[in-house]
């Protein structure tokens, strides 16, 4: 079963427009990650933050945890047309090896 | 640094056949993982192993065998294919445990079993 399940599942915008991506999880969790997947190529890691953590930042992306509601959210200010892609966040569960994954919010920015 | 590396691309399977997928990765990380993803799904975990000799199970394991007999390499194996294995696999590694470490991924392998 998906731990994390991301909000919306798609998402089109113009570039320079400002991208939320959210995620919920279902279990309690020592941290979460945002991953980036091109279309056919495989992930890329994007950041992790950490359970005790509420925000965190690189470049433009801003990633925020609430572990009250069970959820995190990324943004993407001043979007590229590079940014298409899927983005999908995971959280690990057990030992922490047993990671798991959400379906993804599709993002599209058109140029 | 070639990062990590998976054999086949691409790959037709008829029901019944078996075939070994290959994972390599060159920067002497202790964990590698095997993922699937299907239309419109995330990844799910088939397998992983936290150093060489060793696997464990994840979420979706069924139908599927693995070994790490080298550090570098981890294995995939399919003994009987069936079309609910169509999908693409990916394969990870990380130098510590999953949950607190960066994962690489590979490029993914396109498995279509008929």
């Amino acid at each position: 079963s998906q731990q994390g399940e991301e909000d919306p599942q798609a998402l089109s915008i113009q570039e320079g427009e400002n991208a939320t991506m959210n995620c919920s999880y279902k279990t309690s969790i020592n941290n979460l990650q945002w991953y980036r997947q091109n279309s056919g190529r495989g992930l890329v890691h994007l950041i992790l933050i950490r359970s005790n953590e509420r925000e965190k930042h690189s470049g433009r992306l801003r990633v925020t945890l609430d572990t009250s509601k069970k959820s995190s959210s990324l943004l993407i200010t001043a979007s590229r047309a590079a940014d298409t892609a899927s983005y999908f966040c995971a959280t690990a569960r057990g030992n922490n090896n047993d990671m798991r994954f959400g379906a993804g919010t599709r993002l599209t920015v058109k140029p | 640094n070639a990062g990590v590396t998976q054999t086949p691309k691409f790959r037709v399977l008829k029901t019944g056949q078996s075939m070994t997928l290959l994972c390599a990765q060159d920067m002497n990380h202790e964990y590698m993982y095997w993922y699937r993803q299907d239309p419109g799904m995330g990844l799910r975990l088939i397998h992983y192993s936290v150093g060489e000799g060793t696997t464990a199970k994840g979420e979706v394991p069924d139908g599927y065998n693995v070994s790490r007999l080298k550090k570098q390499n981890f294995l995939l194996g399919l003994e009987s294919a069936a079309p609910s294995q169509t999908s693409v696999y990916f394969c990870a590694s990380s130098y510590g445990t999953g949950a607190w470490e960066t994962q690489y991924f590979g490029p993914g392998t396109r498995l279509l079993v008929l």
